[in-house]
């Protein structure tokens, strides 16, 4: 099946530092992709929709200045957590879609997690 | 109201149960339904998408009521290896598929 590769696997950072995390789909062209964040013992909330070459959809309560999308090519979307703090540690995931629907072609990376000291 | 809403859990059974999970969900407008298996710290699985005929595949089985909007995955013979998070898993519906999970049921089986 496709993969979907995501980078890194864990992060700890200073307060206040930024941290970056890619999510690449290895053998397909995703031009969507999500970005979900998942709390201890919570279910992954979905945090943005990001397509290639436009600007990112964000959910509701999540802040767009605070967690940067980029999506400058169809296989890779990064999101930049600036100024991370300790609130903001958490599992963040990425999925990719290939096709035009969701149904199963919808692959998720490992997922990133962050820890804020 | 949350958009996806799970049975809490933690469901605790012996090998060879079965066990059914759960999961209604607010938006009408959702077209498609899922079934995933999240193991602690790792990425959601596709466990099965879910019908309204009901499909089955091995021991698990899902349904589907829309007219309810309840979702439902029964387990059957459960083994050891089950044990993990399930989550439901919906499209928002509308004009853009995105998937929205529910908060997920802990299944523990023991031997």
């Amino acid at each position: 099946g496709a993969v979907v590769s995501q980078h890194p696997s864990w992060v700890i950072c200073k307060s206040g530092t930024s941290v970056k995390i890619e999510c690449r789909s290895l053998d397909f062209q995703a031009t969507t992709m999500f970005w979900y964040r998942q709390f201890p013992k919570q279910s992954l909330m979905l945090m943005a929709t990001s397509n290639e070459g436009s600007k990112a959809t964000y959910e509701q309560g999540v802040e767009k200045d605070k967690f940067l999308i980029n999506h400058a090519s169809l296989t890779l979307s990064t999101l930049t957590v600036t100024s991370a703090h300790p609130e903001d540690s958490s599992f963040y995931i990425c999925s990719a879609m290939t096709g035009g629907t969701i149904n199963e072609k919808l692959f998720f990376g490992s997922g990133t997690q962050l820890s804020v000291l | 109201r949350k958009e996806v809403e799970q049975d809490p859990g933690p469901f605790n059974v012996p090998e060879g149960a079965t066990v059914a999970f759960n999961c209604t969900y607010s938006n009408s407008a959702s077209q498609s339904f899922f079934w995933y298996r999240q193991d602690c710290r790792k990425e959601p699985k596709l466990l099965m998408s879910v019908y309204s005929s009901g499909n089955e595949d091995g021991r698990f089985t899902a349904q589907l009521n829309r007219a309810s909007q309840y979702i439902s995955l029964l387990i059957r013979d459960s083994k050891l290896s089950d044990s993990a998070t399930y989550l439901c898993a919906v499209t928002r519906g509308g004009g853009y598929n995105k998937l929205i999970f529910g908060a997920g049921t802990r299944l523990a089986v023991h031997p």
